[in-house]
């Protein structure tokens, strides 16, 4: 069964960086796009960013675009966030998200989510 | 960027009730449409895709119709396991976006 776990989250100052986590499993990982969304304290949902199953395409909102990095490791069926100048904008939940049908955008599955809180 | 559009943001009805919530998309997105449960303290949970097809496992008192930029999610009948918040999401093209969000009361 398909299954998401966030880990990495926590409280950082204000410019820091944190480095969130995401390991999969259940399901043939190589495959499947990945992303993450974001959710500020009684927010709504942010898509955050997008890595494609070969990482050859990446793709960031505008706010987080030139800060945060995507990447995989598609050996060890891991997703990660490189957060960077964190601001106090930032703080949220972050979940990462796939399709269990393999299809563009279509986020089917989500992790339970890890909080990260920026503030001195 | 896609803007999505939910009404009510907030709705209140009894156990029983026929509800329906709407989406709006600010520019055609075929039926690349999905619905999200939320609940507090936890994960979406993906109710329906395609604009109409339900998620595995998902009852059959939830429903999806449209097409375009006009969307509805209704629940037949419903009952207190039904709380939360519910999203709208496009996905025809990035950035993904969500709709603010329907907090349905019961």
């Amino acid at each position: 069964e398909f299954q998401l776990v966030e880990s990495g989250g926590g409280l950082v100052q204000p410019g820091g960086s944190l480095r969130l986590s995401c390991a999969a499993s259940g399901f043939i990982f190589s495959n499947y796009e990945m992303n993450w969304v974001r959710q500020a304290p009684g927010k709504g949902l942010e898509w955050v960013s997008y890595i494609s199953s070969g990482s050859s395409t990446k793709d960031y909102a505008d706010s987080v675009k030139g800060r945060f990095t995507i990447s995989r490791d598609n050996a060890k069926n891991m997703v990660y966030l490189q957060m960077n100048s964190l601001r106090a904008e930032d703080t949220a939940v972050y979940f990462c998200a796939t399709s269990v049908l393999n299809w563009f955008g279509e986020l089917s599955r989500w992790g339970q989510g890890t909080l990260i809180t920026v503030s001195s | 960027d896609i803007q999505m559009t939910q009404s009510p943001s907030l709705l209140s009805a009894s156990v029983g009730d026929r509800v329906t919530i709407t989406c709006r998309a600010s520019q055609a997105i075929s039926h690349y449409l999905a619905w999200f449960q939320q609940k507090p303290g936890r994960a979406p949970k993906s109710l329906i895709y395609a604009a109409s097809r339900l998620q595995s496992g998902v009852p059959s008192k939830f429903s999806g119709s449209g097409s375009g930029t006009d969307f509805t999610l209704t629940i037949s009948s419903l009952q207190p396991e039904d709380f939360g918040t519910y999203y709208c999401q496009q996905y025809v093209s990035y950035p993904l976006t969500f709709g603010g969000g329907t907090r349905v009361e019961i």
